[in-house]
């Protein structure tokens, strides 16, 4: 079994919609969670930062973090066609250990 | 050149050749990594590398080796490539280890 499992879509919606990405984990040690975008052909950029439970939010987008589930999500409100992307959730246990990375959801935003 | 830079963008390569993949960065970070992406397995983590002088394996090591010779450069060679192989692969860094990792654009590989 993975130790982040990532839904890799593909999701397609209709501009304007809310779209809501997650990501589970097994590992209960995992605090700092990070969501990264990559557009297609390019490498992943960082998103959104979190560290343990809670949200964060950052103009349209939402990260949000359920440590008691192990269970992660990111929202996208009145999303765009610019939106369209992968989505890879990534997490480590301490600030100085390496990344494990979801699988990434593909995302498509119809005008 | 102002963040990370790989190359080639693109190679076609035969299965047996080597090949190495060059990764530099101008920010001076500490931490770099290697990572191949893969349809259905995402990205994964090959080697690494805290600082200078110092690598490490990461999930997937076998087949790849690296130096880190100075702060800037890292590459990834291929001693003997195999079609298994083919992938996308990215090299990032941090400021340090786990901290926010700024991603290259990639190097599509195809090894036949």
């Amino acid at each position: 079994q993975k130790e982040v499992e990532q839904d890799p879509g593909p999701l397609s919606v209709p501009e304007g919609a809310i779209v809501s990405l997650n990501c589970t984990y097994s590992n209960s040690a995992f605090q700092y969670f990070m969501w990264y975008r990559q557009y297609s052909r390019k490498g992943p950029e960082l998103l959104m930062y979190t560290y343990s439970s809670g949200n964060k939010e950052d103009g349209r987008f939402t990260a949000q973090v359920d440590k008691s589930s192990k269970y992660i999500s990111l929202f996208i409100r009145d999303s765009q066609p610019s939106d369209s992307a992968t989505y890879l959730c990534a997490m480590n246990p301490t600030s100085g250990s390496r990344l494990t990375f979801g699988e990434g959801t593909q995302l498509t935003v119809n005008p | 050149i102002a963040g990370i830079t790989q190359a080639p963008t693109s190679q076609i390569l035969a299965a047996g050749r080597r090949m190495t993949l060059r990764c530099t960065q101008d920010m001076r970070h500490n931490a770099m990594y290697w990572y191949r992406q893969d349809l259905g397995l995402g990205l994964r983590l090959i080697h690494y590398s805290n600082t200078a002088g110092t690598t490490g394996k990461g999930e997937v090591p076998d087949g790849y080796s690296v130096s880190r010779a100075n702060t800037d450069d890292f590459p990834l060679t291929l001693a003997s490539a195999v079609p298994s192989q083919t992938s996308v692969y990215f090299c990032a860094s941090s400021k340090g280890m786990g901290d926010t990792q700024y991603f290259g654009p990639g190097t599509r590989l195809t090894v036949l």
